[in-house]
């Protein structure tokens, strides 16, 4: 069975730094990777997604993420963080043969000013 | 603009109760899906459906139902309510080529048993 692990239940970072959220999954094949985010009172919405070709995947609102195979990584980044970006976050996995969404357990992310 | 509506955004139901839970997507989509959203755990998936009728158990099954009459609308039902129950539901849809597809959520239902 595949799982995705997000280390860090909790982020704080200052506006203008660095956003790192960190994801790793378990499978026996790559499969397919997605993080979303959640704003508050809301439903989640897609900010990247990796299937083939580049590792390195553009999403919105300046997030990027890149998958490693050899690290079973796909950690998310934002060069500046912004007051907009506070949010919880979750990294997503789907077998390639599959249609179901495996989640991690979440970020939540707090911008300070 | 894609949909998934929700019928309820907060509910309070008592132990006991048996609480449906609607969902409805405008999108055309085969695959619909429950999940239950948890401080800390995440997105854990009830069940979902491939299409009319069909459904399938997902990790977390036990006290819940589904019911897919319409391939638009997809309903999550509690048979009987319990407090460990309280929690956001979250319905999303995604065609049926769904692997390369982004999911949609509703906006979810926070469901509180008393």
């Amino acid at each position: 069975a595949q799982s995705v692990t997000q280390l860090g239940s909790h982020v704080s970072v200052s506006e203008g730094a660095l956003v790192l959220l960190r994801c790793n999954y378990s499978s026996s094949v790559p499969p397919y990777l997605f993080w979303y985010v959640q704003y508050p009172n809301q439903g989640l919405q897609l900010l990247l997604k990796y299937t083939t070709g580049a590792t390195l995947v553009k999403g919105i609102n300046g997030f990027e993420a890149e998958f490693k195979k050899s690290e079973t990584s796909f950690h998310l980044t934002k060069p500046s963080a912004h007051m907009s970006d506070a949010a919880e976050y979750f990294c997503a996995v789907v077998k390639a043969a599959g249609n179901k969404l495996t989640f991690g357990g979440g970020t939540r992310v707090l911008v300070k000013p | 603009d894609v949909k998934v509506t929700q019928s309820s955004r907060y509910l309070v139901k008592r132990t006991g109760e048996k609480v449906f839970l609607e969902c409805v997507q405008d999108m055309d989509h085969e695959n619909m899906f429950w999940y239950r959203q948890d401080p800390g755990l995440g997105l854990r998936l009830i069940y979902f459906s491939y299409d009319v009728k069909m459904k399938e158990k997902g990790d977390i099954p036990e006290g819940y139902s589904v019911s897919r009459e319409k391939k638009e609308r997809f309903s999550l039902i509690l048979e009987s309510a319990s407090t460990n129950q309280t929690s956001m539901y979250l319905c999303a849809s995604s065609p049926w080529t769904g692997a390369k597809v982004e999911a949609f959520f509703g906006q979810g239902t926070r469901l509180t048993v008393v």
